[in-house]
């Protein structure tokens, strides 16, 4: 079955600092999805990434980048130079059976603060 | 990218009583709908995967006779909780998932309150 794991519940940084948000994953598929996805207070969930498990070249977009590394089973994704508007709760996501519109398995979730 | 709705966004409901969500693609035909739950502060965990004229089918634990859900055309997918207790109170997420891209949109979600 698969398994995501974000060991991460609660994370507070100053504005301007970097930080890594983790993410481990469990399954036994090789073809499979991961995705990020960033909660607001408002609950709306909103898209940040896919990735599948053929493609472990590192992602930039603006600050966030992310680091997809197969042999550790990890997706970590890093918001450089965070600012307040980054706060809210950031979940990893798998989706396996080859496609990236199956079911997903979403790991705890990481609350991110970020102070002024 | 695509869209999907929910309504209503926030309902209140008495205990006993039951409340119907619906989940809409706005702009493209689902064939695969999916209903999450997430309790406070909690990650969201899937109920139930919804298709398109057939019967849903239902993760271990949620109870199928009262999460009621009916997918009857191919924008359309509807939770119904029945005869709602407090405990039932959640937010509520259902996705779509467009063919043949394979790619999953979530709707904006709808808070239940079971006073």
């Amino acid at each position: 079955a698969q398994k995501v794991t974000q060991a991460q519940t609660e994370i507070s940084v100053v504005e301007k600092e970097d930080v890594t948000l983790d993410c481990v994953y469990e399954t036994r598929d090789t073809t499979y999805y991961l995705f990020w996805y960033k909660q607001p207070p408002s609950g709306e969930l909103v898209f940040l990434i896919r990735r599948n498990s053929f493609d472990e070249q590192n992602e930039i977009s603006g600050r966030y980048s992310w680091n997809f590394q197969k042999s550790t089973s990890s997706f970590n994704f890093t918001i450089t130079a965070s600012q307040v508007v980054d706060s809210a709760v950031y979940f990893c996501a798998l989706s396996e059976a080859g496609n990236a519109g199956n079911m997903l398995t979403f790991g705890g979730g990481t609350r991110l603060m970020v102070k002024p | 990218g695509a869209v999907v709705s929910q309504h209503p966004s926030r309902v209140i409901c008495k205990s006993g009583t039951s409340v119907k969500i619906e989940c809409r693609s706005l702009d493209f035909q689902a064939t695969t709908m999916f209903w999450y739950r997430q309790f406070p502060k909690q990650s969201l965990m899937l109920m139930a995967t919804s298709n398109e004229g057939s019967k849903a089918t239902y993760e271990q634990g949620v109870e199928k006779d009262k999460f009621l859900i009916n997918h009857a055309s191919l924008t359309l997918s509807t939770l119904t909780v029945t005869s709602a207790h407090p405990e039932d109170s959640s937010f509520y997420i259902c996705s779509a998932v467009t063919a043949p891209l394979y790619e999953q949109y979530f709707g904006p979600g709808t808070r239940l309150t079971v006073t």
